[in-house]
């Protein structure tokens, strides 16, 4: 089945230690998103690329950084995780860039940063 | 910040009991809005996207009413099941931007 894969499911980093997330995707979408889910809080954007174009929300964090190698694989750096970046990562792509495409998302990777 | 509002936070609902809930959005600038059910341990499914005032979707026992002059969304699960037990979300959609509510939780209970 084509899908959204996220590793790894839990990640613990300590406090100032960079820590890569990964998402890989079989469907082919061309965008592929991050978004943020801390504790009862609504997902937020980081941000999402548009092919190879990246497109960062104005209030995501300098620490935060995104690379996308290619179609299928999208990596989420935190140079620095401070104990406030602990937090639900979802990855999700889409078909087209716009509101009208459904977002396909992995299972997320919980972060926890002591 | 474009601000997505789901009530209740959560609710529990009797099994065979229907149930609904709302999503409300700015009336502005509107151009969708989406449903996504995320059962625990799983990934966010998506369930509807609307785009037209008055449009109204259905998928099984689940519905969803749209009113974009008003911003507001109904979603609606029609004799409830244990397998309906999820959180609900739903998004804004603007431009090429979906900014989400921070979710319904239904607990059915058998």
């Amino acid at each position: 089945d084509a899908m959204v894969i996220q590793n790894p499911r839990y990640q613990v980093t300590q406090f100032g230690k960079p820590v890569t997330l990964s998402c890989s995707q079989t469907l082919n979408h061309n965008v592929m998103y991050w978004y943020q889910q801390k504790s009862s809080q609504a997902p937020k954007l980081l941000f999402h690329y548009y092919d190879k174009d990246f497109n960062n929300e104005a209030d995501t964090p300098d620490n935060f950084q995104s690379r996308r190698p290619n179609t299928s694989f999208c990596f989420l750096d935190i140079r620095s995780p401070g104990l406030g970046d602990a937090a639900m990562y979802l990855c999700a792509t889409s078909r087209g860039q716009g509101a009208y495409s459904p977002l396909h998302f992995g299972n997320g990777t919980r972060l926890t940063v002591t | 910040i474009l601000n997505v509002e789901q009530s209740p936070q959560s609710l529990h609902v009797q099994e065979g009991d229907s149930t609904n809930f709302t999503c409300s959005f700015p009336s502005s600038n509107f151009y969708a809005l989406h449903w996504y059910r995320w059962e625990t341990a799983k990934s966010p499914e998506a369930l509807f996207v609307m785009t037209l005032n008055g449009d109204e979707k259905k998928k099984g026992r689940i519905s969803a009413t749209l009113n974009t002059k008003e911003g507001y969304s109904y979603l609606y699960i029609k004799g409830s099941q244990p397998e309906d037990s999820a959180t609900y979300l739903c998004a804004f959609g603007n431009d090429y931007k979906l900014s989400f509510g921070a979710g319904t939780t239904v607990t059915v209970r058998a």
